[in-house]
C-alpha cells in the first residue's frame, strides 16, 4: 500500500487555469507538507499542517490554497495558473512535524503550464 | 548566502570506489540533519540521519561538524545502484511542529562500471 498517494502524477494546463492536486497520507501522521521543487532540482517547502492547522506558510503568492479536510489528506488549489508555476510539487509527511523525524514524500505531480 | 549549500557536481566515480560530498549550513541554531536521496524522476527517500556523534549505515558514514557548520557523507565501495543525487538536509526548532526544513539543491553521483 502506498504510504503518501498523489493526484494526479502529470498535469498540463494553460496559463490562466485553475487546478487541483491531492495528497492523502495513510500512515496516521499528523503533519503534512507542500513542496515545490523547480527545474534546476530545488526542493521548497511552501506549507506544512499539523492535524489540519497551517503551520508553516513560506512567501507562496495567494494563488495557491492548501486545504486539510482532515489530518490524512493535504490538498492544494492553484488559482490562475501562471508559467513559472511550472514544476513537480511533491506532497509529503511526518509523524508529528518535529523536526528530528523522517519526511516520507508522495510520488510528485509534475505540473506543465503551456 | 544560501541557507544549505551542497557542490551540484556531478561527481563521476567508477564503481567500488569511495567518495565523500559535504554540505554547509548557515543557521548555527540548526538541530537536525539528514541525507536524503533522490533518484530521477522519483521522490526523495530518507538515506540517514546524521548524529552529533557521526554514524554509519553499512557503506555509508555521516557526520557532523558543528564548529565549521556542515556535514559530510562518504560512501565506501560504492556500487552502479548507488547513483542518484543526494539531499542535505536541514532543519531547527528540534521538538516543535513549526519546525523549519531546508533541503540544499543536492549533489549528483555518477558511478560508472
Amino acid at each position: 500500500d502506498t504510504a503518501v498517494s498523489q493526484t494526479p502524477k502529470y498535469l498540463v494546463t494553460q496559463m490562466g487555469n485553475d487546478k487541483s492536486i491531492k495528497c492523502e497520507q495513510n500512515l496516521g501522521h499528523d503533519t503534512m507538507y507542500w513542496y515545490k521543487q523547480d527545474s534546476k532540482k530545488f526542493l521548497k517547502i511552501m506549507f506544512s499542517y499539523n492535524n489540519k492547522e497551517l503551520i508553516i506558510n513560506e512567501t507562496v503568492p495567494n494563488r495557491f490554497s492548501p486545504k486539510s479536510p482532515d489530518k490524512a489528506h493535504l490538498n492544494l488549489h492553484i488559482n490562475s495558473l501562471e508559467l513559472g508555476d511550472s514544476a513537480v510539487y511533491f506532497c509529503a509527511s511526518s509523524r508529528t512535524g518535529a523536526s528530528t523525524d523522517t519526511q516520507y514524500f508522495g510520488p510528485g505531480t509534475r505540473l506543465t503550464v503551456l | 548566502r544560501k541557507e544549505v549549500e551542497q557542490d551540484p557536481g556531478p561527481f563521476n566515480v567508477p564503481e567500488g570506489a569511495t567518495v565523500a560530498f559535504n554540505c554547509t549550513y548557515s543557521n548555527s541554531a540548526s538541530q537536525s540533519f539528514f541525507w536524503y536521496r533522490q533518484d530521477c524522476r522519483k521522490e526523495p527517500k530518507l538515506l540517514m540521519s546524521v548524529y552529533s556523534s557521526g554514524n554509519e549505515d553499512g557503506r555509508f558514514t555521516a557526520q557532523l561538524n558543528r564548529a565549521s557548520q556542515y556535514i559530510s557523507l562518504l560512501i565506501r565501495d560504492s556500487k552502479l545502484s548507488d547513483s542518484a543525487t543526494y539531499l542535505c538536509v536541514v532543519s531547527n526548532a528540534l521538538y516543535s511542529s513549526a519546525s523549519k526544513i531546508i533541503f540544499g539543491s543536492g549533489t549528483r553521483l555518477s558511478i560508472r562500471p
